[in-house]
């Protein structure tokens, strides 16, 4: 069974601290995501990567950045945290290819107080 | 222009009834693939099922089937007889290529099973 874990379920943060987001799959998969999901508006893609330090940005980049140090590992990182990054982050990885899916973390749920 | 569009953003549905959640998209491109995913309270993701442009029989996937259009650019999922776990968040998603690296998903579907 392919497994998308991450770092924390739950996690309260405050405005201007720096925070980690840890992802990390089992499966060998060479793509890697992180969403942001708010209610009404569906999964936004904040970065992707297909490679060990490739990365692309998605539609909402700003105030994100990405680490892919390892091929089964991809962190998001919030420079100085924001209230408006409060949200539910999903994690997911998948085979290159086409016609795959992508397999989903749990997800962590970020406030930012 | 929104690559993926659910127009329904709730649904009701008596318990054992057949429902159908809608989906329409939009690509130029002649590959793609279309995932349907279900969100439970729980919050994690949980893959449904899958179509490819290619195929010409429409998928199924147990108690799901994917209703794929592909003139109308639609791929509605068919829930037969709905059970009370069938209550979730429901998601359309598309990625474009052979190997394109980006899904795109749409507002999602939230749907209600009545006893």
């Amino acid at each position: 069974d392919v497994k998308v874990t991450q770092s924390s379920r739950y996690l309260v943060k405050r405005t201007g601290e720096k925070v980690f987001l840890e992802c990390v799959q089992d499966m060998d998969h060479e793509n890697m995501f992180w969403y942001r999901q708010d209610p009404g508006l569906g999964l936004r893609l904040i970065y992707f990567s297909y490679d060990v330090k490739m990365k692309e940005k998605g539609d909402i980049p700003e105030g994100y950045s990405v680490s892919r140090e390892k091929k089964e590992r991809f962190s998001l990182i919030l420079e100085s945290a924001s209230t408006n990054q409060t949200s539910m982050y999903l994690c997911a990885s998948s085979y290159w290819l086409g016609g795959n899916e992508q397999f989903f973390g749990p997800g962590t749920r970020l406030t930012v107080l | 222009a929104q690559k993926i569009t659910q127009t329904q953003p709730g649904m009701f549905v008596q318990e054992k009834e057949a429902v159908t959640l809608d989906c329409t998209y939009d690509t130029s491109d002649q590959s793609y693939g279309l995932f349907w995913y279900k969100q439970p309270s729980s919050g994690e993701m949980i893959f449904l099922i899958y179509q490819g442009s290619y195929d010409e029989q429409n998928a199924t996937e147990g108690r799901y089937s994917l209703n794929f259009q592909k003139a109308r650019k639609s791929a509605n999922l068919v829930i037969s007889a709905s059970q009370l776990g069938d209550s979730a968040m429901y998601f359309c998603a598309m990625r474009e290529g052979l190997a394109g690296n980006q899904f795109y998903f749409g507002t999602g579907t939230s749907l209600t099973v009545i006893p």
